[in-house]
């Protein structure tokens, strides 16, 4: 396994709620990314946390918001939560913010909104 | 907004058999090709890290090969082993845009 840690493992929550999932990267990694991988489809990126500043967004709206603590930890905040937030969402940290190294996965938290 | 397309989607293979399966990936703005291997109740592993035009990479009886001008990568596997099943993700990383990946491809090796 990777080190990277995820809580919860699953949850469920109702429409209009908000959520924050977490997320303890491996040691010595200062980079943190989220994806979301809904049904069917692969992972999508949903932003990346580098020294605790936002290093970059995907096609995500505002009610996704994040944030990377001094000991590289992350959470992952969706408000007003819509049915198709329904996914699991997986963090990933990584030496550095540079393209080439490699991501070390969590095992994700499985949200389902209902 | 890159787009990294796989296949086959699933392919079901006897053990001891060869295999391979497809990435592809528009080659403009390139940075790096990743491969992660992602068993049933597990994080995704990753497998190689690949960004040199020809680049071949190798781990036991994996291999990866990457050619960024026509925008595709290939990944081998020799003497597929029950422990191989798996659905292999690549992604496609365009700089601080995170990593874009495919839909996967689900192997699943028959004893």
């Amino acid at each position: 396994e990777t080190g990277v840690t995820q809580s919860p493992t699953h949850l469920i929550k109702t429409r209009g709620q908000q959520v924050t999932l977490r997320c303890s990267s491996q040691s010595g990694h200062n980079t943190v990314s989220w994806y979301q991988q809904a049904l069917g489809q692969g992972p999508q990126f949903i932003f990346q946390y580098y020294r605790e500043e936002e290093n970059g967004r995907g096609n995500f709206p505002p009610r996704f918001s994040g944030l990377q603590f001094p000991n590289y930890s992350s959470e992952l905040n969706v408000n007003a939560l819509e049915l198709d937030d329904s996914a699991l969402y997986l963090c990933a940290s990584s030496f550095d913010s540079s393209s080439y190294n490699e991501q070390f996965f969590g095992p994700g938290t499985r949200l389902t909104v209902l | 907004i890159l787009n990294v397309e796989q296949s086959p989607q699933s392919l079901h293979v006897q053990e001891g058999d060869s295999t391979n399966f497809t990435c592809s990936f528009p080659s403009s703005n390139f940075y790096a090709l990743h491969w992660y291997r992602w068993e049933t109740a597990k994080s995704p592993e990753a497998l190689f890290v690949m960004t040199l035009n020809g680049d071949e990479k190798k781990k036991g009886r994996i291999s990866a090969t990457l050619n960024t001008k026509e925008g595709y990568s290939y990944l081998y596997i020799k003497g597929s082993q029950p422990e191989d099943s798996a659905t292999y993700l690549c992604a496609s990383s365009g700089g601080a845009d995170g990593l874009t990946f495919g839909k996967g491809t689900h192997l699943i090796i028959q004893p």
